[in-house]
């Protein structure tokens, strides 16, 4: 049972650069998240997607895009890779529908950008 | 407007203390009513919720307590142990889905 799978775990990239994170899931959630987490920060949401097919900005959107390929996978891209966005980036799942609120993580993916 | 407030930032307490840690939110449409623990390192993972048709929740040494007048959660850890000691979130939310923002955290300390 995967859960929650991210990929790569870490990434270092020079300013300028892209690349996307990768997330799926084997849960048959509907919704999926993505998240960064820097020191005294705590989680920031990026962008979410209620389901399949739908994307929505999150509190500190700027900077990315997604894409939810299909039910399980949701990918984060960085189209210009700037010193600020190092963190650590959290994919998470739900069912996101009745009895179904509890949010799953992957591991993280830790991002470096010189 | 999903204002999420969590307090304190940090805490600080001896072991067998009793722990406890706030969350204050907006929106009273909200059903769902979560704590999340996250060890240095590790995702964050669901420690105890609680749904908006009762007051408290008791699981082991963990006690939710929820005000729904004063739109006040609470996470409650009886008898700390050093292996408490982490980063706690809340996360108010609608259980059906949709945006979820979490509380800035509170990184809890248990002393031996």
């Amino acid at each position: 049972n995967a859960g929650v799978t991210q990929t790569p775990k870490f990434q270092v990239l020079k300013t300028g650069q892209s690349m996307t994170l990768q997330c799926a899931q084997d849960m048959n959630h509907n919704s999926m998240y993505w998240y960064r987490q820097d020191p005294g920060m705590g989680l920031r949401l990026i962008y979410y997607s209620a389901s399949e097919g739908t994307t929505d900005k999150g509190e500190v959107p700027n900077g990315y895009n997604v894409s939810r390929l299909n039910k399980r996978e949701f990918s984060l891209r960085l189209e210009s890779a700037a010193p600020s966005q190092t963190s650590v980036y959290f994919c998470a799942s739900r069912f996101g529908s009745l009895g179904g609120g509890e949010l799953f993580f992957g591991e993280g993916s830790r991002l470096t950008v010189l | 407007q999903q204002q999420v407030k969590q307090s304190p930032q940090s805490l600080i307490v001896q072991k067998g203390g009793i722990s406890i840690i706030n969350c204050a939110y907006e929106n009273t449409a909200f059903d769902y009513f979560p704590w999340y623990q996250q060890f240095p390192g590790k995702g964050p993972a669901l420690l105890i919720a609680i749904r908006p048709d009762v007051s408290e929740k008791k699981e082991g040494r963990f006690t939710i307590s929820f005000n729904k007048s004063a739109k006040q959660f609470s996470l409650h850890i009886m008898d700390s142990q050093p292996g408490d000691s982490a980063t706690y979130f809340c996360a108010p939310s609608y259980n059906q889905g949709g945006k979820l923002i979490f509380g800035q955290g509170t990184e809890l300390s248990v002393k031996p």
